[in-house]
């Protein structure tokens, strides 16, 4: 059973450019949560998804983030018009639909560079 | 405002020494806290949570936690330090009514030198 699987684990961009971070969650999970880490900071969280839904964005820049989890392949979280201060490293994590307190299970993350 | 800290940057321990990893925590309600430790280059492993019950939660790796409700604390123990335990480690705080959206700490960097 693969692990939660994030794609690209680098990409670098010119200032103004779009970035698409990938995340295929845990085979029978359905619940998705994009965090950011910067650095030498925790991880704040940015939103909660579910299948073709946004539970919770409450993390979220106002301008120029979004994100999607459709009901076929894998959650997008996607930047436009990049901005150095968008470089850290992403995360994503999923988590079944069983219960509340049920521990997440990470991906290895995308470092996000913007030249 | 719900809310984590982890009042130390870095630990150092020696191998074979107990090694205590400080948090503290601010929530109204219940809290549901939970350890996760990570590695370099890679993303966070859960370690163990306290959702309600005993005081002492055991989780992986040899690795306990103590929840004191009077204090707000929820350190993060172990009763004899591995040089392979050195990582970076986050507490957090479970928030809302649904979901695993997280609180985490600004993390703990521990280092066990041999």
């Amino acid at each position: 059973n693969a692990g939660v699987m994030q794609n690209p684990r680098h990409l670098v961009r010119r200032r103004g450019q779009e970035a698409r971070l990938r995340c295929s969650p845990m085979k029978g999970h359905s619940h998705v949560y994009w965090y950011r880490q910067l650095p030498e900071e925790g991880l704040k969280f940015m939103v909660y998804l579910q299948k073709e839904n946004i539970i919770d964005e409450s993390g979220m820049p106002k301008e120029r983030f979004s994100a999607e989890f459709p009901k076929e392949g894998p959650s997008i979280l996607r930047i436009q018009q990049v901005v150095r201060g968008d470089s850290a490293a992403y995360f994503c994590a999923s988590s079944p639909p069983a219960g509340i307190n049920e521990k997440l299970f990470f991906g290895s993350g995308t470092q996000l560079s913007v030249l | 405002a719900q809310s984590v800290a982890q009042p130390e940057d870095q630990v150092n321990v020696a191998e074979g020494n107990p090694l205590t990893v400080k948090c503290t925590y601010s929530v109204s309600g219940n809290p549901y806290l939970f350890w996760y430790v990570q590695y370099p280059n890679r993303g966070l492993q859960f370690l163990l949570k306290y959702i309600t019950g005993d005081n002492l939660v055991k989780g992986s790796y040899g690795f306990e936690a103590e929840f004191n409700k009077s204090q707000t604390s929820f350190h993060l123990k172990k009763p004899s330090a591995l040089v392979s335990d050195s990582a970076l480690y986050f507490c957090a705080v479970r928030v809302g009514n649904q979901g695993g959206k997280l609180i985490f700490g600004q993390g703990t960097e521990l280092s066990v030198k041999p």
